[in-house]
């Protein structure tokens, strides 16, 4: 099946700093998503973005639809340790479905 | 924020055994979702449902399941007789309509023995 390759797969960081992490498909992607995932619970939607060369903030969270509508990168400025979990783009692939496939994750570790 | 409500949050049965995922999704909500996560794996569409059928499924989702809206509320998952591999976190999720925010539920822990 499709796949959503994310990079890094996992980041420790210091507080402050900033965090980007990407996500890269092979094919065309029509809808972008970022969401995170905190230990034991489902993904929360954070950053959605429905058109190439789109770039959408969300506070310290900056994302956009990549031009060739296969990939996007996510950004957090000034990590805190809230900050911590696993964050996963996810996408459709057309118009005709509402099914997301989802990237590999990216772990996040911050220290104070 | 409304909420996705899912319920047991944990289950444990025995291989073979048939289990019961039951869900409330968002009330004025008219799309419904399935998904499972293998423990440090990514997230992986099972079916999603609307206006009392499934629109589309994987190919995770074979005759082993099948998903319900008994009623105006709930939304349940069952699996007729588990095996080890459906171990796995089973998420519902809910939506609106098309484009809108697409909410997940905080999921079931399976564990097949």
């Amino acid at each position: 099946g499709q796949q959503l390759n994310q990079s890094p797969q996992s980041m420790f960081i210091q507080e402050g700093e900033d965090v980007s992490m990407n996500c890269t498909s092979s094919s065309i992607f029509n809808t972008w998503l970022w969401y995170k995932q905190d230990p034991g619970e489902g993904p929360v939607l954070l950053i959605a973005l429905y058109k190439a060369g789109e770039l959408t903030s969300n506070g310290r969270l900056t994302a956009q639809f990549g031009i060739t509508r296969k990939d996007s990168f996510l950004n957090i400025s000034a990590s805190i340790p809230s900050d911590v979990g696993i964050y996963f783009c996810a996408g459709n692939e057309n118009y005709n479905t509402d099914k997301l496939i989802f990237g590999t994750g990216t772990r996040l570790q911050v220290f104070p | 924020e409304p909420e996705v409500t899912q319920t047991p949050s944990h289950q444990v049965t025995q291989m073979g055994q048939e289990v019961i995922l039951r869900c409330v999704p968002i009330s004025n909500h008219l799309y419904f979702y399935w998904y499972r996560q293998i423990l440090g794996q990514k997230v992986e569409f099972l079916v999603s449902f609307y206006n009392n059928e499934i629109s589309e499924k994987s190919e995770i989702f074979d005759d082993q399941f099948s998903v319900e809206r008994p009623d105006g509320s709930n939304f349940t998952l069952k699996i007729r007789s588990t095996k080890l591999e459906d171990s796995a976190m089973y998420f519902c999720a809910s939506i609106w309509g098309a484009n809108e925010k697409l909410f997940f539920g905080s999921g079931t822990q399976l564990s097949v023995l």
